[in-house]
């Protein structure tokens, strides 16, 4: 089965570019996850969705992030304007959400966004 | 809430040796726990779960964790690392109810020394 799916792998961009990381969850889950991971502050929630729907956006660190989920198989975490305190990897993952899974989370491979 | 404490941030093992990481979690009920294992440049791959009967799990690449609720742990063990083992190493508290999202803990670096 495949698993997680995001693109780009690896995105170097300016300041002040608009960047787009895009995510295929697994088929058949229901919720997706996005998460950002440094070196200082770890790996952090930024927003949820379950059924497509946003459910928590509370780690969203401003409104320069945004995301989408315009259906079951694809999610957009977009940077508008992307700034080099953005540097992070940027995981995007889902899970079937169901007690026989124990609600388990999958992860894909990672963005590596550097912001020069 | 819950919560999830991983006491190393990094443990140094030889090539061949016995391998424990710690994990202590906080919350009122019986968890979802979970072990995750992240090489340099890779995501977090699922090592394995508890959520229910046997306490002793037994994972991929001959990893296992005991989930013991007398001490809030379920610490991760492997009787012989490979130098392939050094990676990040992530706990991970969930819950049945609630926002159901697990917690992760700040993980725990492996170094394998041959």
């Amino acid at each position: 089965d495949a698993g997680v799916i995001q693109s780009p792998r690896h995105e170097v961009t300016e300041m002040g570019q608009e960047v787009t990381l895009r995510c295929k969850p697994i088929s058949g889950h229901n919720s997706l996850f996005w998460y950002r991971q440094t070196m200082m502050r770890g790996l952090e929630l930024l927003i949820y969705f379950n059924n497509n729907v946003p459910i928590d956006d509370s780690g969203m660190p401003e409104d320069r992030f945004s995301a989408k989920m315009p259906n079951a198989s694809f999610s957009t975490l977009k940077i508008q304007p992307s700034e080099p305190r953005d540097s992070a990897v940027y995981f995007c993952a889902s899970s079937p959400r169901n007690a026989a899974s124990g609600n388990t989370i999958y992860f894909g491979e990672g963005s590596w966004l550097t912001v020069v | 809430a819950q919560s999830v404490t991983q006491p190393d941030i990094h443990i140094t093992v030889s090539e061949g040796a016995s391998l424990e990481l710690r994990c202590n979690y906080s919350y009122g009920a019986t968890p979802y726990l979970f072990w995750y294992v992240q090489s340099p440049g890779q995501g977090l791959q699922l090592l394995l779960k508890y959520f229910s009967g046997d306490t002793l799990v037994q994972g991929i690449k001959g990893f296992e964790a005991e989930f013991k609720r007398s001490q809030s742990s379920f610490n991760l063990r492997k009787p012989s690392v490979h130098w392939s083992d050094a990676a990040e190493y992530f706990c991970a508290v969930g819950t049945s109810g609630g926002s159901y999202i697990p917690t992760f803990g700040r993980g725990t670096s492996l170094i394998v020394h041959p």
